[in-house]
């Protein structure tokens, strides 16, 4: 079975400061995917970053990069240079394949409030 | 960029009725996934469609949901008599191949039962 868990409480930045959100994650599969989603108060879920368990390099995009520790199973997410829109909730979230199966377990989340 | 759509928005139901909720995934995706979120809670897998059947089924996706493709471009879930308990945020999403590429979600149905 697969898990992800992000325990930190909610969590508060300065505008145009970096942060990290943690998720950490267990999985006995060889092969696996960790996506982060942001949802803002309007609902939806939109992607932001992928990394894959055999990439070499950590994932980036953007202002977003994701701080990959395989060996430690953590897979944290940071956002430099925050700006007010980025006041969101964010899920860590594991792909588990199985055959011609694929579907995400999500973390419980985190709520992102950016200061002025 | 291409974008998973769903309607409606928002449904308030009485308890006891049909629901049915749309999505039109993106068209040249194999995969399609219903997701759902309970207010303030994570979001839940409840099933996967490949091939036009049913590839995988979360212990949600009990007898009162089905799922259904009924053309080349909708995908539907149909919740046949509704519980208060399924008041949530229903999200569709599809992808290319098993996932790697990504997952693309709609922005959401918000389901209450009343």
């Amino acid at each position: 079975a697969q898990k992800i868990t992000q325990t930190q409480p909610g969590m508060f930045v300065q505008e145009k400061e970096a942060v990290t959100l943690d998720c950490t994650y267990d999985t006995s599969d060889p092969s696996y995917g960790l996506f982060w989603y942001k949802q803002p108060s309007s609902g939806e879920m939109i992607f932001l970053i992928y990394q894959g368990s055999y990439d070499q390099q950590n994932a980036t995009e953007g202002r977003y990069s994701l701080n990959f520790q395989k060996a430690r199973k953590s897979a944290n997410l940071v956002i430099s240079a925050s700006q007010l829109g980025d006041s969101a909730m964010y899920f860590c979230a594991m792909l588990g394949v199985t055959g011609a199966n694929s579907k995400l377990t999500f973390g419980k989340g985190i709520t992102l409030s950016v200061r002025p | 960029e291409p974008e998973v759509t769903q309607t409606p928005s928002h449904q308030v139901t009485q308890m006891g009725q049909e629901v049915i909720l749309r999505c039109v995934p993106i068209s040249n995706h194999l995969y399609f996934y219903w997701y759902r979120q309970i207010l303030g809670q994570k979001v839940e897998f409840l099933v996967s469609f490949y091939n036009n059947e049913i590839s995988e089924k979360s212990e949600i996706f009990d007898d009162q949901f089905s799922v259904e493709r009924p053309d080349g471009s909708n995908f539907t879930l149909k919740i046949r008599s509704t519980k208060l308990e399924d008041s949530a945020m229903y999200f569709c999403a599809s992808s290319e191949d098993f996932g790697q590429s990504g997952y693309t979600f709609g922005s959401g149905t918000r389901l209450t039962v009343v």
